[in-house]
């Protein structure tokens, strides 16, 4: 079974600073089976990323997903307001498995 | 619009049953593969359950078999969890997530979770 690793666990930053997301798994995932969510307190998760660098449908273009292998970064280059939460990284197949978040704080 | 709304939390004393509904509106129900997803307070997110669109194929995580029954009715739009012989560690926030087709297994929609509480 594959094992996603998120960190740092959390990340203080100001507004307008650049984020930088961890997500390393335990063996090789395919590109294709990377996905991303943003989670905001009392909200359903929200797909962010799929295919390790596909924005989903309405996602700004300050969020920006890399990586292959077992190293994935989810970057957002301009932190607004609305986007301290907590991301997690899955991988996605016949066995769904998702790392255990990195929350993004204010500073 | 797509909408997944979650019914059926509750307490619950250890060892007990509960069924989770969720129903769907704004999609062809019938036509997608659906999950169950369920998040302990203050922890992360856990895959409970898959059901193919015509229900024939079904995949549970390790911690839930042969205690939790994934079905679904297409007639109706709806999902369903019924969840038996329940533990303290069920104890979470029940969300039904949308895959987004066969070929592309994200789940691009959430409803808005139901919480389950197990505990005498």
């Amino acid at each position: 079974e594959i094992v996603l690793t998120q960190s740092p666990g959390t990340l203080s930053l100001s507004p307008g600073e650049r984020a930088t997301l961890s997500c390393r798994a335990s063996q090789s995932v395919s590109s294709s089976y990377l996905a991303w969510y943003q989670q905001k307190p009392g909200q359903a998760p929200r797909l962010l990323i799929y295919g390790a660098s596909s924005r989903a449908t309405g996602i700004p273009d300050r969020f920006s997903g890399s990586g292959s292998g077992t190293d994935f970064t989810l970057t957002i280059s301009r932190l607004e307001p609305e986007d301290f939460a907590v991301y997690y990284c899955q991988q996605y197949g016949s066995s769904p498995r998702f790392g255990q978040g990195t929350k993004v704080e204010i500073k | 619009e797509v909408q997944l709304v979650e019914s059926g939390g509750g307490l619950v004393q250890p060892g007990g049953s509960l069924r989770l509904s969720c129903a769907a509106s704004g999609f062809t129900f019938s036509s997608y593969e659906m999950n169950w997803v369920r998040q302990a307070p203050g922890k992360g997110l856990e895959w409970v359950s898959y059901i193919s669109s015509s229900g024939s194929t079904i995949y549970y995580a390790d911690s839930v078999k042969g205690r939790f029954t994934i079905s679904r009715d297409n007639a109706k739009n709806s999902l369903y969890l019924q969840m038996n012989s329940l533990r303290a560690e069920d104890t979470a926030v029940y969300y039904c997530a949308k895959y987004s087709s066969s070929k592309l297994r994200i789940f691009d929609y959430w409803g808005q979770g139901t919480l389950v509480t197990v505990s005498s």
